[in-house]
């Protein structure tokens, strides 16, 4: 079975500060890998997503990810946090397959401070 | 395009009654949707279509919970009946092409407070 783990509930950084967020997922094939963003009161808007060629995906907002498969990871990053990144961040795990579907993380909230 | 329309935006009820989510997806997406978020679980993937047809519903926690989607642009999510752990976050999404490779769009989300 397929899952994303995020190790983190809850991050605080500076506006200004690089930030890192961590995820983990477990897939059987070749997975496919999704980066969402949820804003207080709103729906989920995909940041980026990665299933073949370079590691290192490029988003909106700045932000990137490195898809590691030895360490079953994609961890986003962002060099510059902004305080209008305050949000929560999902990462999701999918695949090809007639009953393909996407898993999410628990999510990572961050709070940036001023 | 006006994304993906859900209604009402918020639904407070009391328990034992019928609550309906409605949900319009992206013109031309073939998947759609339906999550519960909340605290505790987290966001959970109810149930989807593919071409109106449902493909996976194994995420469906009972059987007050039901989805319909009678044509291409409408789907609905019916409680009957209601219960206070209902209350949660809905929301649908829709996307062109397979569940787990292509960008789901997410709407804004109907918030449902069962009393």
């Amino acid at each position: 079975a397929q899952s994303v783990t995020q190790p983190d509930i809850h991050i605080t950084v500076s506006e200004g500060a690089s930030l890192e967020l961590r995820c983990n997922y477990s897939y059987g094939a070749t997975p496919y890998l999704f980066w969402y963003v949820q804003s207080p009161g709103q729906g989920l808007q995909l940041l980026l997503k990665y299933f073949s060629g370079d590691t290192l995906v490029q988003g909106i907002k700045g932000f990137e990810a490195e898809f590691k498969r030895s360490q079953s990871s994609f961890n986003l990053r962002k060099p510059s946090v902004h305080w209008s990144d305050a949000a929560e961040y999902f990462c999701a795990v999918g695949g090809t397959g007639t009953a393909s579907k996407l898993t999410f993380g628990t999510g990572t909230r961050l709070q940036v401070t001023l | 395009d006006a994304g993906v329309i859900q209604s009402p935006r918020h639904e407070v009820t009391e328990m034992g009654q019928e609550v309906t989510l409605r949900c319009k997806p992206i013109s031309g997406h073939d998947y759609l949707f339906w999550y519960r978020q909340t605290m505790m679980r987290g966001l959970e993937l109810l149930i989807y279509f593919n071409n109106n047809v449902p493909i996976d519903d194994s995420g469906m926690p009972e059987d007050r919970f039901s989805a319909k989607m009678p044509n291409a642009s409408f789907s609905t999510l019916k409680i009957q009946p209601s219960e206070p752990r209902d209350s949660a976050v809905y929301f649908c999404a829709s996307s062109l092409g397979l569940a787990g490779v292509e960008t789901q769009y997410f709407g804004p989300g109907t918030r449902l407070l069962v009393l």
